[in-house]
């Protein structure tokens, strides 16, 4: 079974600021992780995606995140957190098949609040 | 391309009653996936349908069901509802062969 875990339910920057958020997953097969954000009231928004094809990726709005094997590891990083960053941030993994296509189903980490101050 | 829509936004039912939700995916998408977020649980998996047939379900009882049409347009149902049943209820569409998901942006459902 495939899960997710996002070490720390809030993380507060200062505008400017590395922003980085931990994920690390766990699955059977070679996953395919995505990392998504949710702004009040709003739905998911696909930040960026991991297909295997490269290890480093990176996404819309200045993102990137790195894949890490060894250390089951997807964090999610941004050289310098501006305010419109403020939002909720999720890491969701998804099983890909022989075949290489993946199937509709996600499943997320807990979440992280990212909090970011003037 | 217009993205997901989800109808109603926002509904509020009393317990026993049931509900529908309706999701249109984005055009040429086959695969609709269904989520439930609540504060406690966060983002549950429910189901996901490709094709007119459900090919995925998550750990829910059997009071929450789902169909797809052949235009790819999906419905959800949940019947006797349970002030539990409160949630966002999120669709989301994709395409292969990584399906990366698109949100819609929620069916917001309160039980009294």
């Amino acid at each position: 079974a495939q899960s997710v875990t996002q070490l720390g339910s809030h993380v507060s920057v200062s505008e400017g600021a590395l922003v980085l958020l931990r994920c690390n997953y766990s699955s059977s097969v070679p996953p395919y992780l995505f990392w998504y954000v949710q702004y009040p009231n709003q739905g998911l928004q696909l930040l960026l995606k991991y297909t295997s094809a490269a290890t480093l990726v990176k996404g819309i709005n200045g993102f990137e995140a790195e894949f890490k094997k060894s250390e089951t590891s997807f964090h999610l990083t941004k050289p310098s957190a501006h305010m419109s960053d403020a939002a909720e941030y999720f890491c969701a993994v998804s099983e890909g098949n022989a075949g290489g296509t993946s199937y509709g189903k996600l499943t997320f980490g807990q979440g992280t609040i990212l909090t970011v101050h003037p | 391309k217009a993205g997901v829509t989800q109808t109603p936004r926002y509904l509020i039912k009393t317990r026993g009653q049931q509900v529908t939700l309706s999701c249109s995916p984005i055009s040429g998408h086959r695969s609709v996936s269904w989520y439930q977020q609540t504060p406690g649980q966060g983002l549950q998996f429910l189901f996901e349908y490709f094709s007119e047939t459900q090919r995925n379900k998550g750990n829910f009882p059997g009071r929450f069901s789902g169909r797809q049409f052949s235009n790819s347009r999906s419905e959800m149902n949940v019947s006797t509802l349970e002030l539990g049943d409160s949630a966002l209820y999120l669709c989301a569409s994709s395409f292969p062969p990584y399906n990366e998901q698109f949100f819609g942006p929620g069916t917001r459902l309160t039980v009294l």
